[in-house]
């Protein structure tokens, strides 16, 4: 069964700093899409950032960038010029399957510090 | 375009009874999945159902049922309910089954069994 795991229960980063949330996932197929979900206290799960394993680029949007290493199996968040309001907590996830089934982390919450 | 609502906000149950949670799906959309997500926990996968058939299930007891109805909204109903079934229940939405469609998670019901 495929696996998400991430290491890092908690983070902290100072407003302004980069921060970097580590993630790894263990799966035998060949073509899949690993995603960061952003999950605030209201507790809407919002996505950050796709990545199609396919593809070699990593995924960039904004201020948020990802390192994916797929030999590695490894699919790292960096979150450049922190704010306030990137507090919460963050999902690593994967497709399995032909579905859209998501298997999801256990997530790191990241707190920002002014 | 209206984004994926979930009714009621809050539910307290008491153990052995039955719920009902609803969905509604983003306009467009006809694929709709449950997630339970557990208190510190990433969501688990439920089931998904598309286009009123369930496409996929998670490793959940039969108890856990659900609906899709010709509009695409769903319900989750769950029989005999269990003190372990308090959680956030979570629906997501989707254009279909495709694998690299990311889904649009709704707010959640926060359940409460006693």
């Amino acid at each position: 069964a495929q696996t998400v795991t991430q290491s890092q229960p908690e983070m902290s980063v100072q407003e302004a700093e980069t921060v970097t949330l580590s993630c790894t996932y263990d799966t035998s197929e060949s073509d899949y899409y690993l995603f960061w979900y952003k999950q605030p206290p209201s507790r809407q799960m919002i996505l950050v950032i796709r990545q199609e394993a396919y593809k070699q680029q990593n995924a960039t949007e904004n201020r948020f960038s990802v390192n994916f290493q797929k030999a590695a199996k490894s699919f790292s968040l960096k979150i450049s010029d922190s704010q306030l309001g990137d507090a919460a907590m963050y999902f690593c996830a994967a497709t399995q399957g032909g579905s859209e089934k998501l298997v999801f982390g256990k997530g790191t919450k990241l707190t920002v510090n002014p | 375009e209206t984004g994926v609502t979930q009714s009621p906000t809050h539910l307290i149950k008491t153990r052995g009874q039955q719920v009902t949670l609803r969905c509604s799906s983003q306009s467009g959309h006809n694929t709709v999945s449950w997630y339970q997500q557990a208190l510190g926990q990433g969501p688990q996968f439920i089931f998904q159902y598309y286009r009123e058939e369930e496409n996929g299930r998670g490793n959940f007891p039969p108890r856990f049922s659900g609906l899709q109805f010709p509009n695409y909204s769903s319900e989750l109903n769950v029989n005999a309910l269990e003190l372990d079934d308090s959680a956030l229940y979570l629906c997501a939405s989707s254009m279909d089954t495709k694998r690299w469609r990311e889904q649009y998670f709704g707010p959640g019901t926060r359940l409460t069994v006693t």
